[in-house]
């Protein structure tokens, strides 16, 4: 089992680019969720997917965009880069079976650096 | 609106010792409450879960419990080892979303 993977693993980028990070889910998971965790912080929820539509979403922009494929895996995608968007990116998936039991198994991330 | 606090922000001690990582939330409407390992640069690794109906929960040398009433969460840690130093982060889930605290970084010292 690959467990959640993330690519890429790091990315540096100049103000107002665009970027797009990608996560794979864990085998048999179905939902699939992004944090941003800024350093010293702790992670910050973006939004969750499931059923390839965004289900609930944090207090972030509309430059933060996701989008969820057949296969349940993600997008991330964040137009007009701001230096306050430098950030360690996670993924997290999760089955969808709704249980107090299901723990979010979470990607290595995405360290995105703004210039 | 949730808020998750974790007491005290970094703590150094020295291999062997017993300690106690605490939680603090203002919300007691929540769905469970994980703890999490981080390693610097790396993602979370879940510790331990406590489902909403539960007191506490064992791992090994982890142990965490929790009041919901009183909205708090401890993890405590037995014989600390060097391995141990990393960043420890307490989550509630209410909803489809973790709300994390800002974090504990613990140091062990052999």
């Amino acid at each position: 089992d690959a467990g959640v993977t993330q690519s890429p693993t790091h990315l540096i980028k100049t103000r107002g680019q665009q970027v797009t990070l990608r996560c794979s889910p864990k085998s048999g998971h179905d939902t699939v969720s992004w944090y941003q965790q800024a350093l010293g912080q702790g992670p910050q929820f973006i939004f969750q997917y499931y059923e390839e539509e965004e289900r609930q979403r944090g207090n972030f922009p509309d430059r933060f965009s996701g989008h969820q494929f057949p296969n349940y895996s993600s997008e991330l995608n964040v137009n007009a880069l701001l230096l306050g968007d430098s950030a360690l990116y996670l993924c997290a998936s999760s089955p969808a079976t709704g249980q107090s039991t299901d723990t979010q198994y979470f990607g290595p991330g995405t360290r995105l650096t703004v210039l | 609106k949730q808020e998750v606090t974790q007491i005290p922000a970094a703590l150094s001690v020295p291999e062997g010792e017993n300690l106690v990582l605490n939680c603090s939330f203002t919300d007691s409407a929540i769905y469970n409450l994980q703890w999490f390992r981080q390693d610097p640069g790396k993602g979370l690794t879940s510790l331990l879960l406590i489902q909403s109906s539960q007191r506490e929960q064992t791992s090994g040398r982890l142990n965490a419990s929790l009041d919901k009433s009183s909205g708090r969460s401890t993890l405590y840690i037995a014989a600390s080892q060097p391995g141990d130093s990393a960043t420890y982060l307490c989550a509630v889930q209410a909803g489809t979303a973790l709300i994390f605290g800002k974090g504990t970084t613990l140091s062990v010292s052999s």
